[in-house]
C-alpha cells in the first residue's frame, strides 16, 4: 500500500522566516511526487517532481526530491502571510491508473 | 473552458437521506476521480473511473456509489447518508499523459450529516 507522510503537521512562524516542509514516501513503482497548495479551497499544483536532485524553483518556493531516501522537501523562504495554508505532498505510481496516493498535509501559518 | 465543476456547493442531510454530488469536466479528460478531505486525515480517494462505463473503488469506497455515462460527469451517490460522511468532497480529472502529470480539482462540496 502507498504511503505518504508530512511533517511537520502544523507550523507557526513570523514573516520573513525560512520554512522546510517534509515529505516522505512508500510507493510501488514511483513515477512522481506532487506538492499542492490549499488555502480555502481546492488544491492548486505547485510542482511536479520525477528525478533526483533537480530543484524545481518558483519565486520563493522551491523543492528538491531525493529517489534513493524516498522524500521531497518544500522550501519557503522570507516567508509571507499569504503563503499561510495547507501543503499537500502527492505521490503517484506508474501502477494501473497510477492514482494519488496524498499525505495528511501541513498546515502553515505564517504571523505578521 | 471551466475546468472542473462541482454542485452544491454546500449540503446538509439528515442521516438516511441520499443524494448525489455532481461533477463535470469540459477538458476532455479520461481520468475522473472523487477525494474526502477530514481534519487530520488528507485527501482520501473514494471512487475513481479511467473512461466512460469504467469505474473502480480508491481507498474508502463504502456507503458511496459512482456511474460514468459520459466523459464529461462523474456523479458520487450516497445512498442512505450517516454523519460520518460529513466532510468536504472534491472531485478532480486529469489525463493521461498531461505534460504536467496533475489533476484538476474541483471548488468541492461542504456535506454535513445530522
Amino acid at each position: 500500500e502507498d504511503k505518504v507522510v508530512q511533517s511537520p503537521l502544523s507550523l507557526v512562524v513570523h514573516e520573513g522566516d525560512t520554512v522546510t516542509l517534509n515529505c516522505s514516501y512508500e510507493v510501488t513503482n514511483f513515477r512522481s511526487l506532487l506538492w499542492y497548495k490549499q488555502e480555502k479551497k481546492a488544491p492548486t499544483f505547485l510542482f511536479m517532481l520525477t528525478s533526483s536532485g533537480i530543484e524545481k524553483k518558483s519565486g520563493r518556493l522551491s523543492s528538491i526530491l531525493d529517489k534513493k531516501e524516498l522524500f521531497s522537501i518544500l522550501n519557503i523562504t522570507a516567508t509571507q502571510t499569504g503563503d499561510s495554508a495547507i501543503y499537500l505532498c502527492a505521490v503517484r505510481s506508474n501502477s494501473g491508473y497510477s492514482t494519488l496516493t496524498f499525505g495528511k498535509g501541513t498546515m502553515l501559518l505564517v504571523s505578521p | 473552458n471551466a475546468g472542473v465543476t462541482q454542485t452544491p456547493k454546500f449540503q446538509v442531510l439528515k442521516t438516511g437521506q441520499s443524494m448525489t454530488l455532481q461533477c463535470a469536466q469540459d477538458m476532455n479528460h479520461e481520468y475522473m476521480s472523487w477525494y474526502r478531505q477530514d481534519p487530520g486525515m488528507g485527501l482520501r480517494l473514494i471512487h475513481y473511473s479511467v473512461g466512460a462505463g469504467i469505474t473502480d473503488q480508491g481507498e474508502v469506497p463504502n456507503g458511496y456509489n459512482v456511474s460514468r455515462s459520459t466523459t464529461e460527469d462523474f456523479p458520487l451517490r450516497l445512498l442512505s447518508a450517516a454523519p460520518s460522511q460529513t466532510s468536504v468532497y472534491f472531485c478532480a480529472s486529469s489525463s493521461p499523459g498531461a505534460p504536467l502529470d496533475t489533476q484538476y480539482f474541483g471548488p468541492g462540496t461542504r456535506l454535513t450529516v445530522l
